[in-house]
């Protein structure tokens, strides 16, 4: 069975860095890569950038660019998230979800279970 | 940069077919996908590549896209499909979300 789990919720204070991670099973890490999706309280679903199981390529939202790190262990088919300087806009349910590689699989099939992460001083 | 409207809510009479509308320029050139969530509970993926439904997806869900808009539908709609959905497509190696629909079944 696929499984995406997620680390567990986080406190931070402003300024402060926050690192989710993302343990998957059931399928093969490396042809696949890991997108990392967020929701504020109340809002919609923010997408905040994408990693490649295969070579580590990433790309990431323009809001973010400067802030954020996706990193990932093969040998652990884990993917990592990594948010510094965090505001209280940061606050909010971090997702990882699957995505294909190929052509005409660019979709989140599978989701981790969600991270909250308060920024609060 | 590219961007996807959608309406707020949409109401449906149980039983009915709810349409959920997903707008942007030329959207019938891009993939659209399509997301349900439900109160406290991760997406799941319920439409790719404008009409295909993944596995477990009730055939009661289509898609289609044409022109400027893709669309949602869901026939016989239940008080288990009352959710937020999402489109999603991708511009220039960036995913694109829209703003999400609240279903509400009545």
């Amino acid at each position: 069975q696929l499984h995406l789990v997620q680390s567990g919720a986080e406190v931070r204070e402003p300024g402060a860095s926050m690192k989710v991670s993302c343990t998957t099973s059931g399928y093969t890490f490396n042809i696949y890569g890991i997108s990392w999706v967020r929701q504020a309280p109340g809002q919609g679903l923010e997408w905040m950038g994408w990693i490649s199981g295969f070579n580590g390529n990433t790309n990431f939202a323009q809001k973010l660019h400067g802030r954020v790190t996706m990193t990932t262990d093969t040998f652990t088919s884990t993917a990592y998230m990594e948010l510094r300087n965090l505001t209280s806009d940061d606050t909010a349910v971090y997702y990882c979800a699957r995505v294909g590689l190929t052509n005409g699989f660019y979709f989140f099939d599978v989701w981790g279970q969600g991270t909250l992460v308060t920024v609060s001083s | 940069s590219y961007e996807l409207t959608q309406p707020l809510s949409v109401s449906v009479a149980l039983g009915q077919t709810a349409r959920l509308t997903c707008g942007g320029n030329d959207i019938e050139n891009k993939n659209v996908h399509w997301y349900q969530q439900k109160p406290g509970q991760a997406p799941v993926l319920v439409m790719y590549r404008d009409s295909t439904r993944p596995s477990g997806i009730p055939e009661r869900f289509s898609g289609s896209n044409s022109g400027n808009t893709a669309t949602l539908t869901i026939s016989r709609a239940q008080v288990g499909d009352e959710a937020d959905f999402y489109c999603q497509v991708w511009d220039n190696s960036n995913a694109v979300l829209g703003g999400g629909t609240k279903l509400t079944v009545l």
